[in-house]
């Protein structure tokens, strides 16, 4: 069966440059989720949307903007990075159509920010 | 507002004997409840969920929680560990309503070590 896809798995990039990662969900999903793991940390939630609308916002900086596209893609827009940021980013799908949705991660993008 | 309590952070067992990892949560809302597994370097999989129906949900790998609402638990067993269960859990709580973009709430994990 189809998974989150999410790009890039890995990147790296400097102090004060620009990021930007990519999720495409389940084929059929309308909803899309991003979160945050910190090295040793739970995964904290930044912001969602749903059918290209933002839906829900978390602990998301200023520094990151994010939207969803007509094909139900997504993309997290991070700028100014600082050392900090340097997590795993996880998407997440869900079909709200359907009651009780549960969300379907991807394999995350590790960003080190160096 | 919601929140998750692991009670523990590590949990160690030997292989073949149970598993017990306690989650007690805190929701506003009748909450739909999750258990997630992540295996080193690895993404989140889903392992159970509890969504209102029945109150002892089976998931995949032999594992099952049971929801507990006077003790607002939901504690994950299983029957016999076994080494490939070494992981990080995460109990997870979402609000159950018909609104668009619920948000999951993590608790902190726990991470299981089983022992040969």
């Amino acid at each position: 069966a189809a998974g989150v896809i999410q790009s890039p798995r890995h990147l790296i990039k400097e102090k004060r440059e620009t990021a930007t990662l990519k999720c495409y969900p389940i084929p059929r999903h309308d909803t899309v989720y991003w979160y945050q793991q910190g090295p040793g940390q739970d995964p904290q939630f930044l912001i969602s949307f749903y059918e290209k609308m933002q839906s829900d916002k978390g602990s998301i900086p200023d520094r990151f903007s994010a939207q969803q596209f007509s094909d139900y893609h997504s993309e997290l827009n991070m700028s100014s990075l600082e050392l900090g940021d340097s997590a795993l980013y996880f998407c997440a799908s869900s079909q709200v159509a359907g009651k009780r949705h549960e969300q379907y991660f991807g394999p995350g993008t590790r960003l080190t920010v160096t | 507002a919601q929140s998750v309590t692991q009670l523990d952070s590590h949990v160690s067992v030997s292989e073949g004997t149970p598993v017990l990892l306690r989650c007690n949560y805190s929701s506003s809302y009748s909450p739909s409840l999750f258990w997630y597994v992540q295996h080193p370097n690895k993404g989140l999989q889903l392992l159970l969920k509890y969504t209102s129906a029945a109150t002892l949900v089976k998931g995949i790998n032999g594992f099952e929680a049971e929801f507990k609402k006077s003790e607002t638990s939901f504690h994950l067993t299983k029957p016999s560990a076994h080494m490939s269960d070494a992981a990080e859990y995460f109990c997870v709580v979402s609000p159950l309503g018909g609104n668009a973009g619920n948000m999951l709430t993590f608790g902190g994990g726990t991470r299981l070590m089983v022992k040969p």
